[in-house]
């Protein structure tokens, strides 16, 4: 069946832009997670949403970064005001429930200029 | 702070032998640890997870082995391919369930 789908695959943005991720869980998994990922570096969590709400945002970096899951499904992760710090790959990964194996998605690299 | 960590950032094995990926973790209220393969350009995929009311856990190919006495967990390869080459990073949960703390990965190259 379909997999973890994150768009855009990439995305080349300015200094001070805003910037918006998309993630598409397996169908039927109710939880949903994003991470970040630098270069050389493994995943490190950002936040994690039980079906439309966020259950755990501890891993946000600041407050120019927001996600939501209106649905319970797709999930935005939006950044504002970017900066050349935030340039990483974002990876979205999501599961049946938060006890269940996490499954990544290709993951949408970001480029601050 | 507490963390998972690998020994070695890189490994290089010979097609047809078998490999051995190590992993220190500190944090003891862990209970769930998952072994994930990254290739160039790729989210992690899933290789085998284990509980740790287990010490061993066997799939295809690989083997997990959790040794919580001394913190350890290693991933084993048999007879190592062209196609297993990538970066291997383990995973554990903490005491979130949810929240998966990764290590900064093995970088594994099979030779031909």
């Amino acid at each position: 069946g379909a997999g973890v789908s994150q768009t855009p695959s990439n995305k080349v943005t300015e200094k001070g832009k805003y910037v918006e991720l998309r993630c598409d869980p397996i169908s039927g998994h109710t939880a949903l997670y994003w991470y970040r990922q630098s270069l050389g570096q493994g995943p490190e969590f950002l936040i994690y949403f039980q079906g439309t709400g966020a259950a755990d945002d501890s891993g946000l970096p600041n407050d120019r970064f927001f996600a939501v899951r209106p649905e319970g499904s797709v999930s935005t992760l939006k950044i504002q005001r970017t900066e050349r710090g935030d340039s990483a790959v974002y990876l979205c990964a999501s599961s049946l429930g938060p006890t269940d194996t996490q499954y990544f998605g290709p993951g949408t690299r970001l480029t601050v200029l | 702070g507490e963390s998972v960590g690998l020994h070695l950032p890189t490994l290089s094995v010979q097609e047809g032998d078998n490999s051995i990926i190590n992993c220190a973790y500190s944090n003891s209220a862990s209970d769930y640890f998952i072994w994930y393969k990254q290739e160039s350009g790729k989210g992690p995929q899933f290789i085998i997870d284990i509980r740790s009311n287990m010490d061993k856990r066997q799939g295809q190919r690989v083997t997990v082995l959790l040794n919580k006495t001394v913190k350890h967990l290693s991933l084993q390869i048999a007879a190592t391919q062209p196609g297993d080459s990538a970066v291997y990073f383990c995973a554990e949960n903490g005491a979130s369930d949810y929240k998966l703390s990764f290590g900064a990965g093995t970088t594994v190259t099979v030779r031909a």
